[in-house]
């Protein structure tokens, strides 16, 4: 099975904090994504990526930067946190949109 | 931009009743996509839809796909404590790529009641 991994589960951050967030999936897949997932609002797409260094902005880009430097790994940034960043955040990996997604654990940051 | 809802955003049944959630895109989909979100769980894939009116069964999920590839539905048949969850649909954002992620829609919370 694909495998997702996310580094941590839980994080608490400070406002003004650089935060990463880390993901890592073991099955060759091309394309990853990064998604925040909100009461209300459903998962939003922050970042994806179709090739290593390769990065695109989703719906919700402001505030998060992306690196992906290996295949396997793509790596969310927070440059300055907030609290509006306080959120769930997956990450997944996928062949393209035309295969199913595999989704990780997910992280939950607070933002204090 | 490209807008996929979802409707109902809650229901509630007794266990054992019937559930339909319905999925409508803003735009035609090349493709449509189920998944499952368990309480405090991420999303996990259960199906992918791909052909104008395509009907698809796992168990006692059904999937339809509309006609004019706009719309789509889940429908559980005798609902289990197990079917507990969010249901989202999702489809890619732009309906001629392939890399440029899937919108999703909010999803809907099934609530079943013993």
């Amino acid at each position: 099975d694909v495998k997702v991994t996310q580094s941590s589960r839980y994080l608490v951050k400070r406002t003004g904090e650089k935060v990463f967030l880390e993901c890592v999936q073991d099955m060759d897949h091309e394309n990853m994504f990064w998604y925040r997932q909100d009461p209300g609002l459903g998962l939003r797409l922050i970042y994806f990526s179709y090739d290593v260094k390769m990065k695109e902005k989703g719906d919700i880009p402001e505030g998060y930067s992306v690196s992906r430097e290996k295949k396997e790994r793509f790596s969310l940034i927070l440059e300055s946190a907030s609290t509006n960043q306080t959120s769930m955040y997956l990450c997944a990996s996928s062949f393209s949109s035309y295969y199913g997604y595999t989704f990780g654990s997910g992280t939950r940051l607070t933002v204090v | 931009g490209q807008q996929v809802m979802q409707i109902p955003q809650y229901q509630h049944v007794q266990e054992g009743e019937d559930f339909t959630t319905y999925c409508n895109s803003s735009t035609t989909l090349s493709n449509i996509q189920w998944y499952k979100q368990r309480p405090g769980g991420h999303p996990v894939f259960l199906i992918q839809l791909v052909k104008s009116g395509e009907v698809k069964k796992q168990k006692r999920l059904t999937f339809q796909f509309g006609e004019a590839k706009k719309n789509s539905s889940l429908h559980i048949t005798a609902t289990q404590t197990t079917d507990v969850g969010t249901y989202f649909c999702a489809g890619p954002t732009d309906s001629g790529g392939g890399a440029d992620g899937l919108t999703f829609g909010k999803g809907t919370h099934l609530i079943i009641q013993p």
